[in-house]
């Protein structure tokens, strides 16, 4: 079975800290996806990163940075600078195989002015 | 268009109330799905479309009827519910392999059953 872990429930920080939201995910499967995704209060799921199991590069996209380690089993999201407008709820998802995704239970991030 | 749009936004329905919801792409997306997200909790698949087919029911209750009716269209048919099924749906579309290429989701249908 797959499983998603978020251990961080609600980070507050103020802007400009720098955040690193955790994920740590289970799978018996060698190839898999992961997902992060944004959801403002407004509901959409916006789309962040995805990678595979195969590519463990990490990667930087402005202000935002993902860390995959495949020892660990973690896919850690960093917020550099934060702003006030990247308070949202952060998913991280895991797929294999399937269309299935499983979702972590999100980690709530209010960036206070 | 790099949309997935879902009407309404917002619904309140009664018990014995029959509604429907509708999620509309024109992406080209031949695969659909249906998550249904509890307050402070993440979303959980509940069917996928894929070539206007059912392709997984994650055993949901028949008060729960999806229709694909063509490959930009995807509804969910609601009938009898319970107060408990009051959340918000989520609709997606994606390549068949979503996996590969990800997925776009709408801003969801917030659902109140009275």
């Amino acid at each position: 079975a797959q499983k998603v872990t978020q251990a961080q429930t609600e980070i507050s920080v103020v802007e400009k800290e720098d955040v690193t939201l955790d994920c740590v995910y289970e799978t018996r499967d060698t190839t898999y996806y992961l997902f992060w995704y944004k959801q403002p209060p407004s509901g959409e799921l916006v789309f962040l990163i995805r990678r595979n199991s195969f590519d463990e590069q990490n990667e930087i996209s402005g202000r935002y940075s993902w860390n995959f380690q495949k020892s660990t089993s973690s896919f850690n999201f960093t917020i550099t600078a934060s702003q006030v407008v990247d308070s949202a709820v952060y998913f991280c998802a895991l797929g294999v195989r399937s269309e299935k995704l499983v979702f972590g239970k999100g980690t709530k991030l209010t960036v206070n002015p | 268009d790099t949309e997935v749009t879902q009407t309404p936004k917002h619904l309140v329905m009664g018990m014995t109330n029959k509604k429907s919801l509708k999620c509309e792409q024109h992406m080209g997306h031949r695969a659909m799905y249906w998550y249904k997200q509890k307050a402070k909790k993440p979303p959980e698949l509940m069917f996928v479309y894929s070539y206007e087919k059912l392709s997984i029911n994650e055993s949901v209750p028949s008060r729960f009827s999806p229709e694909c009716p063509n490959s930009s269209l995807l509804n969910l048919h609601l009938h009898a519910l319970q107060p408990e099924d009051s959340a918000l749906y989520l609709c997606a579309s994606s390549q068949v392999k979503g996996l590969v290429y990800g997925y776009t989701f709408g801003s969801g249908t917030r659902l109140t059953v009275v």
